[in-house]
């Protein structure tokens, strides 16, 4: 099956500073990834989704110089939390898909900022 | 906004079979059901999905009305580690650049 890593898994920061969490498709090609954000007791929210070579979409309400999305080559999708405030500190999850595979999940990373 | 409803929680005993319901009352025709569970604090894992037929896979059931507005989850005999949250997600066919909108789905507790 499909699988996606993610990582890091945890990550404490200091306010100010920026945070890359990194997502691979390890067995397939994945053409489009996707970035969710996840508070606690509440569901996933999407934040963007990112094809390969393309500028990543935003959903509403999303920063897109806030969180900025590279997603450069087809296994390979970076999230990176800019000027990172504790307001920022989420459960961030990403997930990759290809036409033709039932979507797949990181196993998330826990962003704390301090 | 999320297309299904189903229940905020719910219990089972460990052992018994786990029915989780949902409503897609404005499924379209080309549109697939999906469940995906997460266990706390973990990324979403696939669980089964379906488009009108019941479908069965190593980890649970997928019972599909006749109508298509609504299906169930079954979880044939729950263990402690099936306790999470459950997300009934409708979709187009699996893959491509759809988003998957998560609701807030069921939070099953399978009890000792």
């Amino acid at each position: 099956g499909a699988v996606v890593s993610q990582h890091p898994s945890r990550v404490i920061c200091k306010s100010g500073t920026s945070v890359k969490i990194e997502c691979r498709s390890l067995d397939f090609q994945a053409t489009t990834m996707f970035w969710y954000r996840q508070f606690p007791k509440q569901s996933l929210m999407l934040m963007a989704t990112s094809n390969e070579g393309s500028k990543a979409t935003y959903e509403q309400g999303v920063e897109k110089d806030k969180f900025l999305i590279n997603h450069a080559s087809l296994t390979l999708s970076t999230l990176t939390v800019t000027s990172a405030h504790p307001e920022d500190s989420s459960f961030y999850i990403c997930s990759a898909s290809r036409q033709g595979l039932v979507r797949a999940f990181g196993s998330g990373t826990r962003l704390t900022v301090v | 906004d999320a297309k299904t409803t189903q229940p905020t929680s719910m219990d089972c005993a460990e052992g018994r079979a786990a029915n989780l319901p949902c409503n897609h009352s404005t499924i379209s025709g080309n549109e697939y059901v999906y469940w995906y569970r997460q266990i706390h604090s973990q990324g979403p894992q696939y669980i089964i999905h379906g488009l009108k037929n019941n479908e069965t896979n190593e980890m649970a059931s997928l019972i599909i009305t006749e109508d298509r507005k609504s299906s169930t989850l079954i979880l044939p005999h729950a263990t402690l580690r099936d306790t999470a949250v459950y997300y009934c997600i409708v979709n187009p066919p699996r893959g491509g650049s759809e988003k998957l909108v998560f609701g807030k789905g069921t939070k099953l507790t399978v009890n000792p």
